[in-house]
């Protein structure tokens, strides 16, 4: 079982650019997570998307949105870039209560 | 509004003493508990959970306290162990919902010196 892959690694754009990360989740699990860890703070939660809907949301804007496919897959894309979404972003999957991370895609926005 | 809080940036011990992480939070519609530990380039580990009906769960060397009128968990290694080095993260799941959303503290890294 690979767990939760997460592509790209790493990626750096420039301001106003628009990003798509990429979360594959761990076998059996249908649910999927975002969330963006700013450098020195803990993870913020973006959303979570079940049988491909978005089931939740944080306090993030519309630039920030997602999609998943029907084999549970996900992206998250990401518009109009600013210097302050410079993170790690993070991916979760999970059944119903533990959640497993993948490494995190860090973006670096110039 | 952090509500969740972890006061304590860093934390260093010596190999074989106890470790004490804290934790406090602000909101008492938290179902349970959880404990994360993150190694540099991977993403977050899970370490150990607690409900809210529970005061204590223990699981190997790691036992986790909750203390609801403080609302307030600690998370204690015994023996500490030179790969427990890494930051940890306390996390609330609030009540109710379908959705498993964590709210996590800023975290705390642990050294633990040879």
């Amino acid at each position: 079982d690979a767990g939760v892959t997460q592509s790209p690694t790493h990626l750096i754009k420039t301001r106003g650019q628009q990003v798509t990360l990429r979360c594959s989740p761990k076998s059996g699990h249908d649910t999927v997570s975002w969330y963006q860890q700013a450098l020195g703070q803990g993870p913020q939660f973006i959303f979570q998307y079940y049988e491909e809907e978005e089931r939740q949301r944080g306090n993030f804007p519309d630039r920030f949105s997602g999609h998943q496919f029907p084999n549970y897959s996900s992206e998250l894309n990401v518009n109009a870039l600013l210097l302050g979404d410079s993170a790690l972003y993070l991916c979760a999957s999970s059944t119903y209560n533990e959640q497993f991370f993948g490494p995190g895609t860090r973006l670096t926005v110039l | 509004d952090q509500q969740v809080k972890q006061n304590s940036p860093s934390l260093s011990v010596q190999e074989g003493r106890i470790s004490i992480l804290n934790c406090d939070y602000t909101n008492s519609m938290f179902d349970y508990f959880l404990w994360y530990k993150k190694y540099p380039a991977e993403g977050p580990t899970f370490l150990i959970s607690i409900s809210s009906i529970k005061d204590k769960n223990e699981d190997g060397r790691f036992t986790v306290f909750l203390n609801k009128s403080a609302k307030h968990l600690s998370l204690h290694i015994v023996p500490s162990q030179p790969g427990d080095s890494a930051v940890y993260f306390c996390a609330a799941v609030p009540y109710g919902g379908a959705t498993n959303k964590l709210i996590f503290g800023t975290g705390t890294l642990l050294a633990v010196q040879p």
